[in-house]
């Protein structure tokens, strides 16, 4: 089985700040996480992933993210916000050792960055 | 250029009706999928494709059967359309074989909101 939970609906912060998405998961193999970032009306667009390799992974628009093994965290990181951040973000994880491509998301996390 | 395309991009319907929504992409993956997004932005897996072989078949009422005609399309008909099926259908591929810079990475179509009347 394979869950994720992003425990915050909504983050709020002002533009110029840091900005942090929580995500944590459950798998039985070894995850592969992904974000992705979905702007109003509009489909999913990936942002970055871990497979395997460096903890820290860096992606699209200036994010980043940190793969915690102990913590089973995979937090969304943006080190300066800008108001047009603000969208609904997912995280995502695959039991690497499973058959098939399954992808199960977490709820969504909607940012507000506010000038 | 389109890499995941989605027709139509709204739909609206009567309860009973049978629709299609289609979806093709130019990425050249050998797997493709469909996901429902509830009211409350809730993402859950539907079907899996992978070269026309269907993999991945969540408890999803039959009434929703996919149709892989080669494996750069991906259809999603449903029969006897229920308020319950509002929602948005997103269609995305991956490519899963001999892939390893971008394995594992699914690409999402604009998605294809559906309203039940």
């Amino acid at each position: 089985a394979q869950s994720v939970a992003q425990p915050e609906d909504q983050v709020n912060v002002a533009e110029g700040n840091p900005l942090t998405v929580k995500c944590t998961y459950s798998v039985s193999g070894n995850p592969y996480l992904f974000w992705y970032v979905q702007y109003p009306n509009r489909g999913l667009q990936f942002l970055l992933k871990y497979i395997t390799g460096d903890n820290l992974v860096k992606g699209s628009y200036g994010f980043e993210a940190e793969f915690n093994k102990s913590q089973t965290s995979f937090h969304l990181k943006k080190p300066s916000a800008l108001v047009s951040d603000s969208a609904l973000y997912f995280c995502a994880v695959r039991d690497g050792e499973a058959a098939g491509n399954k992808l199960t998301f977490g709820g969504g996390t909607r940012v507000l960055v506010k000038p | 250029d389109t890499a995941v395309s989605q027709t139509p991009k709204y739909l609206v319907t009567q309860m009973g009706n049978d629709k299609s929504i289609k979806c093709e992409q130019n990425l050249g993956h050998d797997t493709m999928y469909w996901y429902k997004q509830d009211s409350k932005k809730f993402l859950k897996i539907m079907f899996s494709y992978n070269n026309k072989e269907l993999i991945i078949n969540e408890t999803v009422p039959n009434r929703f059967s996919p149709k892989s005609p080669d494996k750069a399309h991906l259809n999603l008909h449903i029969n006897s359309l229920e308020l319950g099926d509002s929602a948005v259908y997103f269609c995305a591929s991956s490519q899963v074989v001999d892939s390893p810079l971008d394995q594992e990475t699914q690409y999402f179509g604009p998605g294809t909101r559906l309203l039940v009347l």
